[in-house]
């Protein structure tokens, strides 16, 4: 299966960390990347490569994938980090794209 | 700079045709996957299929084969969507993207296209 599970929504208080985790069986072994997307807006890559970031990213946003989780960490969160946050891969066994479900994150 | 510039926003009935673009520019066209991406409204992102303009390689996703078509026009660096009969569910925004390699991440995307379908 190439499911994608992502939490609904994750609520963060500003200054504080959020983790949004990406689950699939053994996605470790998989290459993933995070989008932001705010409102009305089209979608950012913020990590790829599991944990990397591309240019103009913030070091606040950091990446990590191992055993059956991949998680997208930000840092210090900002009023303006409210957004939708999605994962995605290619799935080799298939040859297709594929998304998580997306997370809103809510700063509080 | 590079970037993929999105044909505008559609009006049309049940049953019609339609075929919406993808441009772009400041970049080898025929070297990048063009993948395309819908949005219901309130709701996340499904990938539709993909394709490498360089030899006109297609994937789709399953849930979208046969209901749609993508192509691509290397010449005019622009990639295309279309739909034979568009049903109301059709309804959404549609995002194209471009991603060098299939396991590389889709680094730039376009502006998006609303497809509005009355039934």
């Amino acid at each position: 299966s190439y499911v994608l599970t992502q939490p609904p929504s994750v609520s963060v208080a500003p200054g504080k960390t959020a983790r949004i985790t990406c689950e699939r069986n053994n996605i470790g072994s998989k290459t993933v990347h995070w989008y932001q997307q705010k409102a009305g807006q089209a979608p950012v890559l913020v990590v790829h490569y599991d944990s990397e970031r591309p240019s103009g990213i913030p070091e606040r946003f950091s990446g990590s994938n191992s055993g059956n989780t991949a998680t997208l960490t930000i840092s210090r969160v900002e009023a303006g980090d409210e957004a939708d946050y999605y994962c995605q891969l290619w799935d080799s066994s298939s040859d297709l794209w594929v998304f998580g479900g997306g997370t809103k994150l809510t700063v509080l | 700079e590079v970037q993929l510039v999105q044909s505008g926003a559609e009006v049309k009935k049940a049953g019609e045709s339609l075929k919406i673009s993808c441009q772009g520019s400041e970049y080898t066209f025929r070297k990048y996957w063009i993948g395309w991406v819908r949005q219901m409204s309130g709701k996340g992102l499904e990938w539709m299929g993909a394709i490498y303009p360089g030899d006109s390689e297609i994937r789709y996703s399953p849930s979208f084969q046969g209901q749609v078509t993508i192509s691509a026009d290397k010449s005019i660096s622009t990639a295309f969507l279309q739909w034979s009969s568009l049903k109301a569910s059709d309804t959404a925004m549609y995002y194209c993207a471009r991603n060098q390699e299939r396991v590389d991440a889709s680094d730039i995307w376009g502006q998006g296209t609303m497809v509005i379908v009355s039934s």
